[in-house]
C-alpha cells in the first residue's frame, strides 16, 4: 500500500463547476499538507499549504485536512479552462522536510 | 519564494553515457532536493543535498548512479550515470524557503 493514495483521473468538468480533489494517507506522522499544480512540461507550483487539521481558503481554492480520517481535499470553485492541469497532493512529517507525493489527478475543465 | 533554473531543459542521450543536470537558485538555501518524475507517474525523491555534507540517498537510489554535488548555497548538480532507457524521466530540483518547498522547471531526459 502506498503512503499516499490519489485517484489519477482524468477528471473532466464543465467550466464553472466545483471541483473536488482528494488524497488519503496512512502515515499518522504527517502534519504538513500541500497541493501543487503542474502544467504540462512545467515544474510543480505550490497552490496551498496547510498545517495539521482544518480549512484554508485562498481565492477560488479551499484546502481541507481531516487528520482523524487521514484525508485531505482541495476544492476549486468556478473552475476555469486555465485550471486544467495535474494536481499533486504532498505531505511531510516536519516542515521543510522531504515530501511524499500522491500520484496526481489530471483535471480537464471544458469551456 | 525562490526562482529556480535548471540546465539543460531537455536532452536526448545515448545508452551508456552520462548527463549532468545543473540547478541554480536566486537565493542562498540550506536544503535542496532532487526528484524524479517518470512518465505518467508522480514525484519520487532521489536524494537530499545539503551544502557542506554528503548527499543522503533514498532507498533504491545510489551515489554511483546519481552522484550529486553541492558546492555552495545556490547551486547543485545531479549526474545520471551510465544511462539506460529506464532513466528516461523528468528530473527536478527543489529548495526549501521559509519552510515551503519550491520546484524548478525540470529537465526532461530521454535515453535511447
Amino acid at each position: 500500500q502506498k503512503e499516499v493514495e490519489q485517484d489519477p483521473g482524468p477528471l473532466s468538468v464543465p467550466e464553472g463547476a466545483i471541483v473536488s480533489l482528494n488524497c488519503t494517507y496512512s502515515n499518522s506522522a504527517f502534519q504538513y499538507f500541500m497541493w501543487y499544480r503542474q502544467y504540462s512540461r512545467k515544474g510543480p507550483e505550490l497552490l496551498m499549504y496547510t498545517y495539521s487539521s482544518g480549512n484554508k481558503e485562498d481565492g477560488r481554492f479551499t484546502a481541507q485536512v481531516d487528520k482523524s480520517s487521514k484525508y485531505i481535499s482541495l476544492f476549486i470553485r468556478d473552475s476555469q479552462p486555465s485550471d486544467s492541469a495535474t494536481y499533486l497532493c504532498a505531505m511531510s512529517a516536519w516542515t521543510g522536510n522531504k515530501l511524499v507525493f500522491g500520484a496526481g489527478t489530471i483535471l480537464r475543465v471544458k469551456s | 519564494s525562490a526562482v529556480i533554473s535548471q540546465k539543460p531543459s531537455r536532452d536526448i542521450c545515448q545508452r551508456g553515457t552520462s548527463l549532468t543536470i545543473q540547478c541554480q537558485v536566486d537565493s542562498q538555501v540550506t536544503m535542496m532536493f532532487w526528484y524524479r518524475q517518470q512518465p505518467g507517474q508522480s514525484l519520487t525523491l532521489i536524494a537530499t543535498a545539503n551544502q557542506g555534507s554528503e548527499a543522503t540517498y533514498e532507498s533504491g537510489f545510489v551515489i554511483d548512479k546519481f552522484p550529486i554535488s553541492r558546492p555552495n548555497l545556490t547551486f547543485s548538480t545531479l549526474t545520471v550515470s551510465n544511462m539506460s532507457p529506464e532513466d528516461s524521466s523528468i528530473y527536478l530540483c527543489s529548495v526549501v524557503v521559509a519552510d515551503t518547498q519550491y520546484f524548478g522547471p525540470g529537465t526532461r531526459l530521454t535515453v535511447l
